[in-house]
């Protein structure tokens, strides 16, 4: 089983839709988790960090179920400069490397 | 906005050769990362140093490679005889050492890459 599991998609979606991207993680002793946002040959940037309580930030939704392993992130009002690959991100305990997922493409359409 | 560097953007070499891959972190960070990215692949965990030293490694990070922080603002990956599965993007990160307000570790952030194209 993969450490991070990703649908890798293409999402293609017209604007102002939303869409939901889930994530799954093996390592129960996990302790930080991320989403992370990656344009073509660019490198990850940071959109969100993930907490237990789920997170909100302006359009973007964060949720974390500890017991499920599964962490989504839900996208509202899609802009086209939201088209991109969105990589869910886990850290072990007591670890500093960051595991990635092999990311979900969104494409949002005019 | 501070940002993590790197140089070059893309570095062509022929097997066997050793490369040299360049980073300059954000001033104040204390702990730096390698990645690689294999095109069309996931982003891959390679090292990452604190206080002069390698504080945790994976498995691909085998001896060839080798990191080094030669002065005070440069971090350095080298990679001594390369081969052709080599070739992917390398990405720089570097990250405060303390923990945040929420008791999670800071972010990463990470430099632009360097393109490493093995022939």
């Amino acid at each position: 089983r993969k450490e991070v599991e990703q649908d890798p998609g293409p999402f293609n979606v017209p604007e102002g839709a939303t869409v939901a991207f889930n994530c799954t993680y093996s390592n129960s002793a996990s302790q930080s988790f991320f989403w992370y946002r990656q344009d073509c040959r660019k490198e990850p940037k940071l959109l969100m960090s993930v907490y237990s309580s789920g997170n909100e930030d302006g359009r973007f939704t964060a949720q974390l179920n500890r017991a499920s392993q599964y962490i989504s992130l839900l996208i509202r009002d899609s802009k086209l400069s939201d088209s991109a690959t969105y990589l869910c991100v886990v850290k072990g305990t007591g670890r500093r490397a960051l595991t990635f997922g092999s990311g979900t493409r969104l494409q949002v359409q005019p | 906005e501070p940002e993590v560097t790197q140089t070059p953007s893309h570095q062509v070499t022929q097997m066997g050769q050793e490369v040299i891959l360049r980073c300059v972190p954000i001033s104040n960070h204390l702990y730096f990362y390698w990645y690689r990215q294999i095109l069309g692949q996931k982003v891959e965990f390679l090292v990452s140093f604190y206080n002069n030293e390698i504080s945790e490694k994976s498995e691909i990070f085998d001896d060839q490679f080798s990191v080094e922080r030669p002065d005070g603002s440069n971090f350095t990956l080298k990679i001594r005889s390369t081969k052709l599965e080599d070739s992917a993007m390398y990405f720089c990160a570097s990250s405060e050492a303390q923990r945040n307000l929420a008791g999670g570790y800071n972010e990463q952030f990470f430099g632009p890459g360097t393109r490493l194209t093995v022939l």
